[in-house]
């Protein structure tokens, strides 16, 4: 079963705007959420993540955004910058008393920011 | 280049053959993770290791596939009778010692193709 879903596979926006990556989740036992960005032939990167005891984390452009109600994050760029040009995925972890360090990603979304 | 290596980066062989993937974490990163990604999918977890401690293994990691980190630094992941199925990107990731938050650094990948 999909425990982290990213439903759009892409997304275009004009440079200068707001970019929004949404992500779904269905395990309330995960307590932190990232987010990773991908360029082609290169491995994930480490982008922001969010403490699930936060709604919200912001580093310069990049905000992460939790709503545990919903079992709901998105990502918001602002402003949108062409080299931001990438698939983000949307990752969760959950601790467990057995210490799992493993991390659940989402399918992936490619963002095309165009100039 | 301080960060994740990984060799090959790609790798053709036939249905039946084994194949051996090396990964070098950034040093002193006492922690290494193994994933696979295949396409249109995010990373999926297979394994990960303390030092030289193998301490959690996915369903996902068969019989045939066997994982080591034999003096704590670099690590192997081994496919023994690889099948069209395994056709993957494998990626290794590493983070050093600490509290757990998902924050992980990625190699480029292996890339598997079975014929």
């Amino acid at each position: 079963d999909q425990q982290v879903k990213q439903n759009s596979p892409s997304l275009s926006v004009q440079e200068g705007r707001i970019s929004i990556l949404n992500c779904d989740y269905t395990n309330s036992m995960f307590d932190y959420f990232l987010w990773y960005k991908k360029y082609p032939a290169e491995g994930p990167t480490f982008l922001i993540s969010i403490s699930s005891i936060k709604d919200k984390n912001e580093d310069g452009r990049f905000t992460v955004f939790l709503n545990k109600s919903a079992k709901h994050l998105s990502l918001h760029i602002v402003p949108s910058q062409p080299g931001d040009s990438a698939v983000y995925f949307c990752a969760a972890s959950a601790r467990t008393q057995g210490g799992s360090e493993k991390l659940v990603f989402g399918k992936g979304m490619k963002l095309t920011v165009n100039p | 280049d301080t960060g994740v290596s990984q060799d090959p980066r790609h790798k053709i062989t036939k249905r039946g053959q084994n194949v051996t993937f090396r990964c070098d974490p950034i040093s002193e990163h006492n922690r290494l993770y193994w994933y696979r990604q295949t396409l249109g999918q995010g990373p999926e977890f297979l394994t990960y290791f303390q030092n030289e401690a193998q301490l959690e293994k996915s369903r996902l990691l068969s019989d045939r596939f066997s994982a080591e980190r034999p003096k704590g630094s670099f690590s192997t992941l081994e496919i023994q009778r690889t099948e069209q199925g395994d056709s993957a990107m494998y990626l290794c990731a590493s983070r050093p010692t600490g509290f757990w938050t998902g924050e992980l650094f990625f190699g480029e990948g292996s890339r598997l193709t079975v014929l």
